[in-house]
């Protein structure tokens, strides 16, 4: 599986998008972008994910880039509950195993 | 929403004691994992379950380890022997398919003393 390249921590004021970048220049044509986040010493939640094509739900947009080497998560409108750990995970679709790296902390501040 | 279930939610035992963790996953869900977390580190695979059989293991999970679906519902990891290294929030997932995304539950920390 591919490597990911997050950054370490992000802050974001509440009520404003919060734009998570995940770098995976090494992702190969059969891999997908999957995001997770871990709420402080909670199990990980899925978020989305996508494969080439932007990708949105309830709870955000993913857009992965036209070369696919990268994605950034939006979180439109962030609460204060969306302060967690975030990981942008590539992934085939042979296993089913999630490989965590350390992920980006947001902080989502009044 | 249908959600996995992990029981205890906190376990202390002693070392050198074997331990069960409990986990009941999505009903329709057809693949089953193990993950674990060390106080301030990474969430590591352990293990994945299909069919009735070990689909993929890491290397943490040696012969002390090991996992059954010894009924429908229920989904376990046992430690034969425990280590004082083995105390960490271990978290259960599944997924209803191996390239589906996969439902974590909230974990049992496991203390080893």
């Amino acid at each position: 599986d591919a490597k990911t390249t997050q950054p370490t921590s992000m802050d974001c004021a509440e009520g404003r998008a919060a734009n998570l970048p995940c770098n995976h220049s090494t992702i190969s044509g059969n891999e997908y972008v999957y995001w997770y986040r871990q709420i402080h010493s909670q199990g990980p939640q899925y978020i989305i994910h996508g494969l080439k094509n932007n990708e949105t739900n309830e709870m955000a947009s993913l857009i992965i880039t036209e070369d696919r080497k990268s994605s950034t998560l939006i979180l439109p409108h962030a609460t204060l509950r969306d302060t967690a750990v975030y990981y942008c995970i590539v992934k085939n679709n042979q296993g089913g195993k999630l490989i965590f790296g350390q992920g980006t902390e947001l902080s989502v501040k009044p | 929403e249908p959600e996995v279930t992990q029981t205890p939610s906190h376990q202390v035992t002693q070392m050198g004691q074997e331990v069960i963790l409990r986990c009941v996953p999505i009903s329709n869900h057809l693949y089953f994992y193990w993950y674990r977390q060390i106080l301030g580190q990474k969430v590591e695979f352990l293990v994945s379950f299909y069919n009735n059989e070990i689909s993929e293991k890491s290397e943490i999970f040696d012969d002390q380890f090991s996992v059954e679906r010894p009924d429908g519902s229920n989904f376990t990891l046992k430690i034969r022997s425990t280590k004082l290294e083995d105390s960490a929030m271990y978290f259960c997932a599944s997924s209803r398919q191996g390239d589906y995304e996969q439902y974590f539950g909230p974990g049992t920390r496991l203390t080893v003393t």
